[in-house]
C-alpha cells in the first residue's frame, strides 16, 4: 500500500512555543490530506482537511489561527501548533487520500506525540 | 446527525472467533472501512465494503448491509497480536470519513 511519513514522531516543548509537524506522501500524490488528533483511549477526531493549493477546511471548534495548516505541494502538508499549551498535548495523526487506489482509502502516517510542558 | 456505534471493549480467547459490530447513520454512503490500531500507533487499513455482502481476506472478513446500516468485522483463529482497537469508519457523501470510537479487543491466552 501507499506510504505516508510524519515527522517528528515525538516532540516535547515548552508552553508558548510553536511546533511544526510534517506529513508526506512518499509514493503517491495527495491532493487531499487530513489532520487528526487523538486523546488516550479515544477515537480519532478530524481537525481539518488540507487541500493542495488552497485553504484548509477546519472542523467546528478547531481554531484555525492556532492550528496552521499549509499544503504547499502534492506530497507535503504541515501542521503548526502555535503558542502550544499543555492541553494541546495529544497524538496528532495525518492521513493522505490516494485517489488512484481501488478503495479511495486514506493512508495514515505513524503519528506525532506532542507533549507540552 | 451522523453517528457510528460500536462496542467499547470486547474480550476473546486465543484461537477463537470474534465478531465486532458497527451500526451507522450518515449523510450519504460511499463505503465502510475497518482499520486496526495498536496502542500508540496510527491506524492501518483492514477492509472496505461498499456493496452488501461478505468480503474475506485471510483471517479477517467484513460484512455490510446497507439497508440495515450495519457492518461487522469477523476475526478468526485469534492471535495475541490481534489485541488492538478496531475502528469502523464510513465515507459520507462528501467522501469524508466519519469515525466510530473504536472497539478495544483484548485477547486472552
Amino acid at each position: 500500500g501507499a506510504v505516508v511519513s510524519q515527522h517528528p514522531s515525538r516532540v516535547i516543548c515548552k508552553s508558548g512555543t510553536s511546533v511544526k509537524i510534517e506529513c508526506r506522501s512518499l509514493d503517491f500524490q495527495a491532493t487531499t490530506m487530513f489532520w487528526y488528533r487523538q486523546f488516550p483511549k479515544k477515537s480519532l477526531m478530524l481537525m481539518a482537511t488540507s487541500n493542495e493549493g488552497s485553504k484548509a477546511t477546519y472542523e467546528q471548534g478547531v481554531e484555525k489561527d492556532k492550528f496552521l495548516i499549509n499544503h504547499a505541494s502534492l506530497t507535503l502538508s504541515t501542521l503548526t501548533v502555535t503558542s502550544a499549551h499543555p492541553e494541546d498535548s495529544s497524538f496528532y495523526i495525518c492521513s493522505a487520500r490516494d485517489t488512484t487506489s481501488a478503495y479511495n482509502e486514506q493512508f495514515f502516517g505513524p503519528g506525532t506525540r506532542l507533549t507540552v510542558l | 446527525g451522523q453517528n457510528i456505534d460500536q462496542p467499547t471493549e470486547m474480550t476473546a480467547t486465543e484461537g477463537a472467533i470474534v465478531q465486532i459490530n458497527c451500526t451507522y447513520q450518515t449523510s450519504g454512503f460511499n463505503g465502510l472501512f475497518w482499520y486496526q490500531q495498536h496502542a500508540g500507533e496510527a491506524p492501518t487499513f483492514l477492509s472496505y465494503n461498499v456493496l452488501d455482502g461478505l468480503e474475506e481476506k485471510g483471517r479477517f472478513s467484513s460484512f455490510l448491509s446497507r439497508s440495515k446500516g450495519y457492518s461487522y468485522l469477523l476475526l478468526k483463529e485469534l492471535q495475541m497480536k490481534d489485541s488492538a482497537s478496531y475502528l469502523c469508519a464510513v465515507m459520507d457523501s462528501n467522501y469524508q470519513l466519519i469515525w466510530g470510537a473504536g472497539t478495544k479487543l483484548i485477547i486472552k491466552p
